[in-house]
C-alpha cells in the first residue's frame, strides 16, 4: 500500500497570502495525484488531478506541481472560502489511498 | 452535470449490516468506476472499493475484503455499498463519488455522505 504523507498537519495563513501544501508518497505515482477540499460538513471537492491539472470551475489561484514522490498545492493568496483542509489521493496503484490532510486555517 | 444522492442516515447494532445506496442522475453512470470513501468523526478518508457498473467488476481495499459488498442496478443508475458485521470503529460518513473513466482513478463529484452511526 502507498503511503501519503501531508505536512504541515495545519498551516496558519493571513487571507491574502500564499499557501503551500506538500504532499509526499512512499513510492512513486509518476503524476497519478490529485488534491481536494472540504470543508465542515461537506463532501470532498476535486481541485486538481494529474498532479496538475485543474478540475472545472477551480480558480487559478490554485495549482499543483511535482511527480514521483513530491507534489505541492499551492493556493497563490487565500480567500475566505478557502480555509478548509486539503487532501492528496494516489491513484497509481491499489488501494486508493489518502493523505492525513492539511487544515489551513485563518491566522 | 451527473450528481449523486445517497440515502439517508442509519444506526445500526453491532454485529449487523447497513446498505446505502447512491443514486445518480443527470450523466454517464454504467461506464465510471463508482468508488466508496468513508470518513470516521474527525478523521481523514478512506477508499473501500468500488464497481464499474457495465461490467458488474468490483475492487476492494484487502481491509474490508470479506466485510464489505459492492453492487450497481444499472436500470435505476443506483450503487449499493453493503458493510456487514458492524463495529464501533465503523461509525463514519460514508461517501459514493464517481471515477473519471472506467478506470479508478480521481472522484468527481461526490455524493452528499451517509451518516451510519453503530452503537448498541
Amino acid at each position: 500500500e502507498i503511503v501519503m504523507t501531508q505536512s504541515p498537519a495545519t498551516l496558519s495563513v493571513s487571507p491574502g497570502e500564499r499557501a503551500t501544501l506538500s504532499c509526499r508518497a512512499s513510492q512513486s505515482l509518476s503524476s497519478n495525484l490529485a488534491w481536494y477540499q472540504q470543508k465542515p460538513g461537506q463532501a470532498p471537492r476535486l481541485l486538481i488531478y494529474g498532479a496538475s491539472t485543474r478540475a472545472t470551475g477551480i480558480p487559478a489561484r490554485f495549482s499543483g506541481s511535482g511527480s514521483g514522490t513530491e507534489f505541492t498545492l499551492t493556493v497563490s493568496s487565500l480567500q475566505s472560502e478557502d480555509f478548509a483542509v486539503y487532501y492528496c489521493q494516489q491513484y497509481s496503484n491499489w488501494p486508493l489511498t489518502f493523505g492525513g490532510g492539511t487544515k489551513v486555517e485563518i491566522k | 452535470q451527473v450528481q449523486l444522492v445517497q440515502s439517508g442516515a442509519e444506526v445500526k447494532k453491532p454485529g449487523s449490516s447497513v446498505k446505502v445506496s447512491c443514486k445518480a442522475s443527470g450523466g454517464t453512470f454504467s461506464r465510471r468506476a463508482i468508488s466508496w470513501v468513508r470518513q470516521a468523526p474527525g478523521q481523514g478518508l478512506e477508499w473501500m472499493g468500488g464497481i464499474i457498473p457495465v461490467f458488474g467488476t468490483t475492487n476492494y481495499a484487502q481491509k474490508f475484503q470479506g466485510r464489505v459488498r459492492i453492487t450497481a442496478d444499472e436500470s435505476t443508475s443506483t450503487a449499493y455499498m453493503e458493510l456487514s458485521s458492524l463495529r464501533s470503529d465503523d461509525t463514519a460518513v460514508y461517501y459514493c463519488a464517481r471515477g473519471h473513466s472506467s478506470g479508478y482513478n480521481w472522484f468527481d463529484p461526490w455524493g452528499q455522505g451517509t451518516l451510519v452511526t453503530v452503537s448498541s
